[in-house]
């Protein structure tokens, strides 16, 4: 499947200061492009998700920017809170149902 | 809504045996998934289904089969578990392409 490096595979910030997370692909194919939440013992859960036809997307304090020219898109993190620790994939595919997922990236807020 | 369930939570095998995972969405979706997830390796599908009667394989299909029982259950067999089969399998659902909505997971370890 397709190749997606995510970066870092760990993260740790202090709460208050910002995260971001980047991922990087090479099919220029690749159109949809969401970031999952997996806290310690939980299936992952989708927290936002961006199409190739939109460069930024903002819910509260998680954004995703996507840059289709240089085959990368990033999760921000702002104002992080503890309870924001846990692991972040990115996963990218095309019109279909199989996605890729990046190796994901440990998150860790400390007080 | 229960959203998405999978049972068993836990299960040991030996090698050789054999054992049907379950997993039921109470969302209506049209599609529904399952993963694998090892340490290091992020998520990789085995099989998904895009509507009630059809399948499809993922990235790692060798040694499962499925079935999509109706709209709501999509169950994973293993004919002859294998060591390297080892693993945390996540069932998924979406009203779309990609996996929205994840079960807690099924741990299974084969001796």
């Amino acid at each position: 499947g397709e190749n997606v490096e995510q970066h870092p595979s760990t993260l740790s910030v202090q709460e208050g200061d910002s995260a971001v997370i980047k991922c990087t692909y090479s099919d220029s194919a690749s159109n949809y492009f969401p970031w999952y939440k997996q806290e310690l013992g939980k299936g992952p859960q989708l927290i936002i998700d961006i199409r190739s036809n939109v460069g930024e997307k903002k819910d509260q304090r998680i954004a995703v920017t996507l840059n289709k020219t240089a085959k990368h898109f990033s999760l921000h993190i702002t104002e992080t809170q503890p309870e924001d620790s846990a692991v972040y994939f990115c996963a990218l595919g095309d019109s279909g149902y199989a996605l890729n997922f990046g190796k994901g990236t440990s998150l860790l807020v400390t007080p | 809504n229960a959203g998405v369930t999978q049972t068993p939570k836990f299960q040991v095998l030996k090698t050789g045996q054999s054992m049907t995972l379950q997993c039921a969405q109470d969302m209506n979706h049209n599609s529904m998934y399952w993963y694998r997830q090892d340490p290091g390796m992020g998520l990789r599908l085995i099989y998904y289904s895009a509507s009630e009667g059809t399948t499809d394989k993922g990235e790692v299909p060798n040694g499962y089969n499925v079935s999509r029982l109706n709209k709501r259950e999509f169950s994973l067999r293993l004919e002859s578990a294998a060591p390297s089969q080892t693993s945390v399998y996540f069932c998924a659902s979406s009203g779309g392409s990609g996996p929205g909505f994840f079960g807690p997971g099924t741990r299974l370890t084969v001796l």
